[in-house]
């Protein structure tokens, strides 16, 4: 149990463009869903926390206008971001947390890269 | 200063050796403490929590010392499936956030 599905696995995009990032818990509600982003050999930084029905909480120094996140149902959570730039290439993981405890289930990220 | 703080490594260790990491957390007021493993372009899992009386799971021990702020990693009897980054998680109180620390590679050589 505890699935986390992320769609797509990877992505090139040119400048510019926005790009729709999908985070799924397969067989539980997710009643939060945590967006982290990872550039290379640096750590996972928390970007935003959602709550279903709720609007997205953001970390420090991360644009809500530029990531977009909704979380319209238990089960999905959704990132945009809006026109991409090449900074903004990085691996994008979410996660998923549950009614019981505070354990995080990630998905297997998204790859993304901005020419 | 850095609220998790890794070695970043690289640890390149012969197979079968023992190898132990630390890290280090500044918010006194961590309660929760996890090690993570991360292999290459795939997402963390977790590997084990780390609790203030220690907790061993296999070959893998994990320690808590909260006087001196920091949370230990052992890998007895090391496999070559044992190469990874480990990520040190730290969850402070009041607050469903993980912190993580940058990482410490390990290359177990054959």
């Amino acid at each position: 149990g505890a699935v986390v599905s992320q769609h797509p696995s990877w992505v090139i995009c040119k400048s510019g463009t926005s790009v729709k990032i999908e985070c799924r818990s397969l067989d539980f509600q997710a009643t939060t869903m945590f967006w982290y982003r990872q550039f290379p050999k640096q750590s996972l930084m928390l970007m935003a926390t959602s709550n279903e029905g709720s609007k997205a909480t953001y970390e420090q120094g991360v644009e809500k206008d530029k990531f977009l996140i909704n979380h319209a149902s238990l089960t999905l959570s959704t990132l945009t971001v809006t026109s991409a730039h090449p900074e903004d290439s990085s691996f994008y993981i979410c996660s998923a947390q549950g009614h019981r405890g505070n354990e995080q289930f990630f998905g297997p990220g998204t790859r993304l890269t901005v020419l | 200063r850095k609220e998790v703080e890794q070695d970043p490594g690289p640890f390149n260790v012969p197979e079968g050796a023992t190898v132990a990491f630390n890290c280090t957390y500044s918010n006194s007021a961590s309660q929760s403490f996890f090690w993570y493993r991360q292999d290459c372009r795939k997402e963390p899992k977790l590997l084990m929590s780390v609790y203030s009386s220690g907790n061993e799971d296999g070959r893998f021990t994990a320690q808590l010392n909260r006087a001196s702020q920091y949370i230990s990693l052992l890998i007895r009897d090391s496999k070559l499936s044992d190469s990874a980054t480990y990520l040190c998680v730290v969850i402070s109180f009041g607050n469903e956030k993980l912190t993580f620390g940058t990482g410490t590679r390990l290359t177990i050589i054959p």
